[in-house]
């Protein structure tokens, strides 16, 4: 089956440090989104993105879908304290009748104070 | 409601007891899906539903796990004989029609299972 590897594990920074994290896949996807997850709650989708090469901005995030299709980064500039949680990448494929979205494994992101 | 709601937030079953979990999608999305997340792990596939019917059911992990839909609205995982490796979050989204967004899921807080 398709898997997403994601990098890195885990992160730990201090505020205001610039962050990066990336997905690649062992097949190629139509689409990936970048979600992030708070303790206790279900991910919540920050960005998506459709064609191959495409940046995407959203505030202080921002995230590419590589040009090969198997791969996508995101970026947070100037982190916050809210910013703190797991965040997932995930890669839709998109088959004839079948939408199924297969998630990394997560990065978790701690700000040491 | 707005969002996704899920039943029950917490269950503490013993093994062998059967449970049931459900989730109620926002209101008009034909796409449902279930995950599982263990502690401190990432979301693993069970089971998708567009309207009423399952084109992937490739996740489920044994045949103690079946779900299903009905009025393209509610759906229902039902876990049979329980065993502690059971004992996870179990995350249902929703999304809209096919079309180019189905990836934009909306989740629920979850139904965390403990099976001692």
């Amino acid at each position: 089956g398709q898997q997403l590897n994601q990098s890195p594990q885990s992160m730990f920074i201090q505020e205001g440090e610039d962050v990066s994290m990336n997905c690649t896949s062992s097949s190629i996807f139509n689409t990936w989104l970048w979600y992030k997850q708070d303790p206790g709650e279900g991910p919540v989708l920050l960005i998506a993105l459709y064609k191959a090469g495409e940046l995407t901005s959203n505030g202080r995030l921002t995230a590419q879908f590589g040009t090969t299709r198997k791969d996508s980064f995101l970026n947070i500039s100037a982190s916050i304290p809210s910013d703190v949680g797991i965040y997932f990448c995930a890669g839709q494929s998109r088959n004839f009748g079948n939408e199924k979205l297969t998630f990394g494994t997560g990065t978790r992101l701690t700000i040491i104070p | 409601g707005a969002g996704v709601s899920q039943s029950p937030s917490n269950k503490v079953t013993e093994k062998g007891k059967d449970v049931e979990l459900r989730c109620d999608p926002i209101s008009g999305h034909t796409a449902l899906y279930w995950y599982r997340q263990r502690l401190g792990q990432g979301l693993e596939f069970l089971i998708y539903f567009q309207g009423n019917s399952a084109p992937d059911k490739s996740g489920l992990p044994s045949d103690r796990f079946s779900a299903e839909r009905t009025g393209e609205s509610v759906s229902t995982l039902t876990i049979q004989r329980t065993q502690q490796e059971d004992s996870a979050v179990y995350l249902c989204a929703s999304s809209l029609d096919p079309g180019p967004k189905t990836g934009e899921l909306f989740f629920g807080e979850g139904s965390r299972l403990t099976v001692l």
